[in-house]
């Protein structure tokens, strides 16, 4: 069974212009998440979505930041501008739901952003 | 504030030793608690979890425990392995809020052979 699958792996882009991360997560999870994670820190959710709907972006920076899931399947998370900040690790996960057994999620191998 | 802290970012075993990762929560509410492992490059795998109905969970060479009054579960390994070596970050959850997980920053495991 295929895992959950991030592109690029690497991104190296100038500070004010846009990236995007695309996710593919396994058949069947309903609950997509994305994830950011910096340096020495552990994962902190950016966005959850239950099918196609985003049911909690509480953390998302809107200002910036962009996310879709189309047809509740594969999605794409946004920066636009990027600043130096910017610069993480991001992480895409994927769950068959939530709570309980369904809270544990499956990672995909995630993105590193550097923002020069 | 962080609500879930691993205060000890590394740890250095023996082979063949136990490892005792240690995670300590604020939040009352979370009552669902998760340990994943990372390998360089690599995301995080799920490794064990455990409900705040129980008190241990065990699976093969790892068993979490949870002492829900003092808001601390660690995470053993007996006997540890070199393939071991990896980060661990604890994780919790609330079933009020069930699709969040909060993690903590992480304990660097190494095993020496």
């Amino acid at each position: 069974e295929a895992g959950v699958v991030q592109s690029p792996r690497y991104k190296i882009i100038e500070k004010k212009q846009p990236v995007a991360f695309w996710c593919n997560p396994i058949s069947g999870h309903n609950t997509l998440y994305w994830y950011r994670q910096n340096l020495g820190q552990g994962p902190e959710l950016l966005i959850r979505y239950e099918n196609e709907e985003a049911v909690d972006d509480s953390q998302l920076p809107k200002d910036r930041f962009s996310a879709e899931r189309l047809k509740g399947v594969d999605s794409t998370l946004k920066i636009q501008p990027a600043e130096l900040g910017d610069s993480a690790v991001y992480l895409c996960a994927s769950s068959l739901g939530t709570g309980g057994v369904n809270t544990e999620a499956f990672f995909g191998q995630g993105t590193r952003l550097t923002v020069v | 504030d962080q609500q879930v802290k691993q205060n000890s970012p590394s740890l250095s075993v023996q082979e063949g030793r136990i490892s005792i990762l240690n995670c300590d929560y604020t939040n009352s509410m979370f009552d669902y608690f998760l340990w994943y492992k990372k390998y360089p490059a690599e995301g995080p795998t799920f490794l064990i979890s455990i409900s705040s109905i129980k008190d241990k969970n065990e699976d093969g060479r790892f068993t979490v425990f949870l002492n829900k009054s003092a808001k601390h579960l660690s995470l053993h390994i007996v006997p540890s392995q070199p393939g071991d070596s990896a980060v661990y970050f604890c994780a919790a959850s609330a079933s009020t809020n069930a699709g969040k997980s909060t993690f903590g920053d992480g304990t660097t495991l190494t095993v020496k052979p």
